[in-house]
């Protein structure tokens, strides 16, 4: 299993709500990642877990949560979202090595927050 | 040609021409450098990738040239296709894990 899974695809919350996007892997990667995409705007990392521990927070709003529950999953929780966090989220895999350890991503989860 | 601003820049190639996609890292520090190819709703995937220590790498109709002298990365596709119609991306890493995206540019392939 090459692949990285992300689910829902498509996902549509008021401002009140809390909802949670959610990524699979079984490829062994112990190293997982939320990345954040604007429409024609670059990836921008959010977070990083490694060995289900948080190694990176790019000083992103409390109103995203991240959580690792094992070293195939990798949870987003997100609550009292604002409209511009409308965006494609990312989610990706690596090895944990020295050299090489390229990211592979899953297709996203594409929210709308009204 | 290309174009700037709001949007993407983009670069528009005959079919069968080569393409050339230049980007820019501000990190002097990155050790390994990724270029990804992104699909309108789809995620980024990857093409071929280079570490510090090499200054050319070639796949299969893909080579990247690193000059770290002056912190530039280049994707060549040769023979451009209708199908390598996408935005490319660079990524370099610093640290184990920071891996950062630049801006982006729209390949589009003219028939």
């Amino acid at each position: 299993d090459t692949e990285v899974t992300q689910t829902p695809k498509h996902l549509v919350m008021g401002m009140t709500n809390k909802k949670s996007l959610k990524c699979e892997q079984h490829m062994g990667h112990r190293a997982m990642y939320w990345y954040k995409q604007k429409a024609k705007k670059p990836p921008e990392l959010m977070f990083v877990y490694s060995y289900e521990k948080l190694s990176i927070n790019e000083s992103v709003p409390s109103r995203f949560s991240p959580e690792c529950p094992n070293s195939s999953l990798l949870n987003l929780h997100l609550h009292a979202l604002q409209p511009e966090d409308s965006a494609l989220y990312l989610c990706a895999s690596s090895q944990i090595q020295l050299g090489a350890n390229v990211l592979t991503f899953g297709a996203g989860s594409r929210l709308t927050v009204l | 040609g290309e174009s700037v601003g709001l949007h993407l820049p983009t670069l528009s190639v005959q079919e069968g021409d080569n393409s050339i996609i230049n980007c820019a890292y501000s990190n002097s520090a990155s050790d390994y450098f990724i270029w990804y190819k992104q699909e309108s709703g789809k995620g980024p995937q990857f093409i071929i990738d280079i570490r510090s220590n090499m200054d050319k790498r070639q796949g299969q109709r893909v080579t990247v040239l690193l000059n770290k002298t002056v912190k530039h990365l280049s994707l060549q596709i040769a023979a451009t296709q209708p199908g390598d119609s996408a935005v490319y991306f660079c990524a370099d890493r610093s640290g184990t894990y920071k891996y950062i995206f630049g801006t982006g540019t729209r390949l589009k392939v003219l028939a």
